[in-house]
């Protein structure tokens, strides 16, 4: 596609629950991160993938948290027993060989 | 642990003017450099990339430099803009590739 796609746009759910949010990347487009952006701050990288596979997964906070990316193009975050403090703004980006960056519009994420 | 640290927090400029926004890193190994604007709900928009044997890009009536001996990089906006309102995101790609480091942003407001 032209840009970066993430589904769904708003995500509202219950503590406790599970969620999965999806990242289309620029075709193309070998190299992929997924970043957390909370209110006031500048987004936190969480993972990185290049091609298929999870190159540096240092930045996921815990065991609840996931990241696939199978056929080295879609890409799905994976959120296990939701709790409030996960309520943020989840960006993806791609980029080619990890050169410029490009951004999604992001997928807001509420767990009540 | 690479730290990025944007002056000033936020800005609030009369339309013409020509200001300067600061980031500055606690690494001086810094490689490739990308600043971004980002609109209130929105997603970041690549503005400008300095690889690391670059000194500065240009952009329209954007110029961002890189003093690597320092730490520090500089983003120029020349005659400014209601429309240049928005946050200004910083990034530094960490030593091992595999992800952009952010500061926490510059808030610009231009009033018209």
């Amino acid at each position: 596609g032209a840009g970066v796609s993430q589904t769904p746009s708003n995500k509202v759910t219950e503590k406790g629950k599970y969620v999965e949010l999806r990242c289309d990347p620029i075709s193309g487009h070998t190299a992929l991160y997924w970043y957390r952006q909370s209110l006031g701050q500048g987004p936190e990288f969480l993972i990185y993938f290049q091609g298929t596979g999870a190159a540096d997964d240092s930045g996921l906070p815990n065991d609840r948290f996931f990241a696939v990316r199978p056929e080295g193009s879609v890409s799905t975050l994976k959120i296990q027993r939701t709790e409030r403090g996960d309520s943020a703004v989840y960006l993806c980006a791609s980029s080619l060989n990890t050169g410029e960056l490009f951004f999604g519009e992001g997928s807001r994420l509420t767990v009540l | 642990k690479q730290e990025v640290t944007q002056i000033p927090a936020a800005l609030s400029v009369p339309e013409g003017e020509n200001l300067v926004l600061n980031c500055s890193f606690t690494d001086s190994a810094i490689y490739n450099l990308q600043w971004f604007r980002q609109d209130p709900g929105k997603g970041l928009t690549s503005l400008l990339l300095i690889q690391s044997s670059q000194r500065e890009q240009t952009s329209g009536r954007l110029n961002a430099s890189l003093d690597k001996s320092s730490g520090r990089s500089t983003l120029y906006i020349a005659a400014s803009q209601p429309g240049d309102s928005a946050t200004y995101l910083c990034a530094n790609l960490n030593q091992a590739g595999t992800a952009l480091i952010f500061g926490k942003g510059t808030t610009l407001s231009v009033s018209s």
